[in-house]
């Protein structure tokens, strides 16, 4: 159980497109759901965190128009990187979780971004 | 602020031999997870550690935590070359957030 699927997987573009990243969980409701981001050898670095129908708080430093975040549904949020720069490559994962605050995050596959 | 600190970052051992990975964190905190993550890979969750002296078992893997020293382990036994990743602790904040540690990464080498 609890499975969130992440797509695309990997993703190699131009500089000045602009990506979106689907977030789906497959078999339970996710109130919440996170948006990290990946550098190499790092930690990760969490950039916002959205809740089924509000707006999603982004945390210091991360552009709200550069990463829009949807999270229209209780199985679904999306992350568009617009206008993407080489600077923007990076590994994003989204991560879900129920209303029982407890229970460990679940993480989808990873979308590994590369802009050229 | 809640501050977690992993140690060590890197770590490389022949199978067959014990260690342990230990987890810091700063301020009160009864949420304390376990994620492993693989090269180029998500993460894949371990152990959710809830109360002062729970301890969870899997495999090879025993993870506890002690909530008045803040403080959590995760000890391998007989390591095998299966369970090279790289380990991340993460403290669950009074906002229901993760704070991540910076992740170790074990190497086991045959």
């Amino acid at each position: 159980g609890a499975v969130v699927s992440q797509h695309p997987s990997r993703v190699i573009c131009k500089s000045g497109t602009s990506v979106k990243i689907e977030c789906r969980s497959l078999d339970f409701q996710a109130t919440t759901m996170f948006w990290y981001r990946q550098f190499p050898k790092q930690s990760l670095m969490l950039m916002a965190t959205s809740n089924e129908g509000s707006k999603a708080t982004y945390e210091q430093g991360v552009e709200k128009d550069k990463f829009l975040i949807n999270h229209a549904s209780l199985t679904l949020s999306t992350l568009t990187v617009t206008s993407a720069h080489p600077e923007d490559s990076s590994f994003y994962i989204c991560s879900a979780r129920t209303d029982t605050s407890n229970q460990p995050q679940h993480f989808g596959d990873g979308t590994r971004l590369s802009i050229l | 602020e809640l501050k977690v600190e992993q140690n060590p970052l890197f770590l490389s051992m022949q199978e067959g031999k014990n260690y342990t990975i230990y987890c810091n964190y700063s301020t009160t905190s009864d949420r304390l997870y376990w994620y492993r993550q693989d090269p180029g890979k998500s993460l894949e969750s371990l152990f959710v550690l809830l109360s002062n002296g729970a301890v969870k078992q899997e495999g090879r893997l025993m993870a506890s935590l002690d909530t008045k020293a803040r403080l959590s382990t995760l000890h391998i036994t007989a390591a095998v070359h299966d369970l090279s990743a790289t380990y991340f602790c993460a403290v669950g904040d009074s906002n229901y957030q993760l704070i991540w540690g910076a992740g170790t990464k074990l190497i086991i080498k045959p």
